[in-house]
């Protein structure tokens, strides 16, 4: 079974463009979470996306920063403008319930603004 | 906010030592997990600790849950270093499996 899949691995952006970070969760899987890791830091938490349902989005920054998760296709973390202080790895997770367990992670999108 | 602390934030061991990490919640969890993430790579769940007082083996690592459900450790009998990298507890914020993730505990082992 494929696992969770992230893509594009690696991206680079010049300040002001827009980066677009897609990832197709595990088959069965129905819930998303998007986490951003800054370098030598821990996780945060972003997002978190049921199919066509936002349910929370406590940690998005309030500007620039949306996320979708559409009937047909993959969850998509869109990042409008980029500054430098975006250059992080974002992770996608998935689950297959409501209910509280594990978490399986995709490899990331290493983001580099420059 | 809700905070989980780890320490230590680093440990630098010799191949055959022990380690231990240590997660602390300011409040009650009502779960707790754990992941290892590799140097360049993505958390991979360990374990998942519910029970006060529980504790749980996996061949070399012990982990633990504190009778106040406010604690747990991880513990690494005779590190090898395939046991490189950071890791992580994360507790349940009560919204499905949305996580908070602890500040993490890099362990570099040497021969």
């Amino acid at each position: 079974n494929a696992g969770v899949m992230q893509n594009p691995r690696h991206l680079v952006r010049r300040r002001g463009q827009e980066a677009r970070l897609r990832c197709s969760p595990m088959k069965g899987h129905s819930h998303v979470y998007w986490y951003r890791q800054l370098p030598e830091e821990g996780l945060k938490f972003m997002v978190y996306l049921q199919k066509e349902n936002i349910i929370d989005e406590s940690g998005m920054p309030k500007e620039r920063f949306s996320a979708e998760f559409p009937k047909e296709g993959p969850s998509i973390l869109r990042i409008q403008q980029v500054v430098r202080g975006d250059s992080a790895a974002y992770f996608c997770a998935s689950s297959n319930s409501a209910a509280t367990g594990e978490l399986f992670f995709g490899e990331g999108s290493r983001l580099t603004v420059l | 906010g809700q905070q989980v602390m780890q320490i230590p934030q680093y440990q630098h061991v010799q191949e055959g030592e022990d380690f231990t990490t240590y997660c602390n919640s300011s409040t009650t969890l009502s779960n707790i997990q754990w992941y290892k993430q590799r140097p360049g790579g993505h958390p991979v769940f360990l374990i998942q600790l519910v029970k006060s007082g529980e504790v749980k083996k996996q061949k070399r690592l012990t982990f633990q849950f504190g009778e106040a459900k406010k604690n747990s450790s991880l513990h690494i009998t005779a590190t090898q270093t395939t046991d490189v990298g950071t890791y992580f507890c994360a507790e349940n914020t009560g919204t499905a499996s949305k996580l908070t993730f602890g500040t993490g505990t890099r362990l570099q082992v040497t021969l």
